[in-house]
């Protein structure tokens, strides 16, 4: 596809549930990102990847977070022991970096909605 | 820490009229600024990027001003449609490209 997909669109799990959410980058972005956003707020930085590696996992707000990009292509955010406050959108973000390096625009998926119960 | 705000937080406007939307933020150490668009219950439309150097950048009706020294932007959209019923929010960029946010002014744009 043209875009930044993300699934599932829409995930309801239980307090304590183990969630896993998907991002697939535009073909050939290096750089990826995830935000969450809760309602009625800007989304916040949680983790950037560069290729495979994580190059800065700042934003994650505690070590129940974690994710991966195996192949330098999709990631997958993973939630362990779910909270309440963990329910927001998810927003996923590729963007193409030059060879020297730099900001290049970021284009962003439709996120998942994530409501813990 | 870099702080992002933007005022108002709500704008409602009869169809035609000119809308200004406002953004500040408190570390001018910037690298880009970018204007993005959010319809109610989908992601983010980006749509206009100023780089750090320069002072604004224009697409269409849009227009983006920013003033790094003394922290601010200004996103101008000229005669104003219901289709430009959204939330817009701004983000500053460091050199990673980690974007952060302000909170976004919800604008209703009424027939």
């Amino acid at each position: 596809g043209a875009g930044v997909s993300q699934t599932p669109s829409n995930k309801v799990t239980e307090k304590g549930k183990y969630v896993e959410l998907r991002c697939d980058p535009i073909s050939g972005h290096t750089a990826l990102y995830w935000y969450r956003q809760s309602l009625g707020q800007g989304p916040e930085f949680l983790i950037y990847f560069q290729g495979t590696g994580a190059a800065d996992d700042s934003g994650l707000p505690n070590d129940r977070f974690f994710a991966v990009r195996p192949e330098g292509s999709v990631s997958t955010l993973k939630i362990q022991r779910t909270e309440r406050g963990d329910s927001a959108v998810y927003l996923c973000a590729s963007s193409q970096k030059g060879l020297a390096g730099g900001y290049n625009e970021q284009f962003f998926g439709p996120g998942t909605r994530l409501t813990v119960l | 820490k870099q702080e992002v705000t933007q005022i108002p937080a709500a704008l409602s406007v009869p169809e035609g009229e000119n809308l200004v939307l406002n953004c500040s933020f408190t570390d001018s150490a910037i690298y880009n600024l970018q204007w993005f668009r959010q319809d109610p219950g989908k992601g983010l439309t980006s749509l206009l990027l100023i780089q750090s150097s320069q002072r604004e950048q224009t697409s269409g009706r849009l227009n983006a001003s920013l003033d790094k020294s003394s922290g601010r932007s200004t996103l101008y959209i000229a005669a104003s449609q219901p289709g430009d019923s959204a939330t817009y929010l701004c983000a500053v960029t460091d050199s990673w490209g980690k974007l952060q946010f302000g909170a976004g002014t919800q604008v209703v744009v009424t027939p």
